[in-house]
């Protein structure tokens, strides 16, 4: 079956304008992982959805920082007002269930550079 | 505070054994994961520790204690091909599920 799909594979945009990034995730998986990797960095957390609980927003930077998803499919990162700062890959990961011990599957990224 | 450390870089030597330490302190824990990232492209899962001990995989194994908050990857008979970054990552079970990752260590592989 397909992965994890994401879109824009690349996004250049001018500072203040607003980005929306989009994940598909692997159909049936109920978890889903939004996460920023700056250049030579590692990943950082942005925010976590699971089936209808609430979603845990804990990592996103700022309230520039948005994202939804309908039911158990798609999600939409929104990034209002871009700063050169939000240059970076956006990697998106789903899995089966969000249990323990299983394991995130990576979409191959959005990159996104702010000029 | 949640903080997850690897060393940077290491260099290996083709048909070598290579270990890449990892240290964590994070409010809790449910399970260290290893991912291999070439560069460029999206993390792919290696191995899983929640337990304490070795996990063996093929040419691979990595360890956990979780009482010293520490894991390694071993990787043996290496090839070139094992060039990329390898990333420790905890699942932080504090209110939710959570990943934490490091940095990561960018392996260079050479002939």
């Amino acid at each position: 079956g397909a992965g994890v799909s994401q879109s824009p594979s690349n996004k250049v945009t001018e500072k203040g304008k607003d980005v929306e990034l989009r994940c598909d995730p692997i159909s049936g998986h109920t978890a889903l992982y939004w996460y920023r990797q700056r250049l030579g960095q590692g990943l950082e957390f942005l925010i976590y959805f699971q089936g209808n609980s609430a979603p845990d927003k804990s990592g996103l930077p700022s309230d520039r920082f948005s994202a939804e998803r309908t039911g158990e499919s798609v999600s939409t990162l929104t990034i209002q007002r871009t700063q050169q700062e939000d240059s970076a890959v956006y990697l998106c990961a789903s899995s089966p269930r969000g249990t323990s011990g299983e394991t995130q599957y990576f979409g191959p990224g959005t990159r996104l550079l702010v000029l | 505070g949640q903080n997850i450390d690897q060393p940077t870089e290491m260099t290996a030597t083709e048909g070598a054994i290579v270990q890449i330490n990892c240290t964590y302190q994070t409010s809790g824990f449910n399970g260290l994961f290893w991912y291999q990232q070439h560069a460029g492209e999206a993390p792919t899962f290696l191995s899983y520790n929640v337990l304490d001990g070795l996990e063996e995989k093929g040419r691979f194994s990595s360890f956990l204690s979780r009482s010293k908050g520490y894991s390694y990857l071993l990787l043996k008979e290496l090839q070139m091909k094992d060039s990329a970054s390898y990333l420790c990552a905890v699942r932080d079970r504090a209110g939710t599920y959570k990943y934490i990752f490091g940095t990561g260590t960018r392996l260079k592989v050479l002939a």
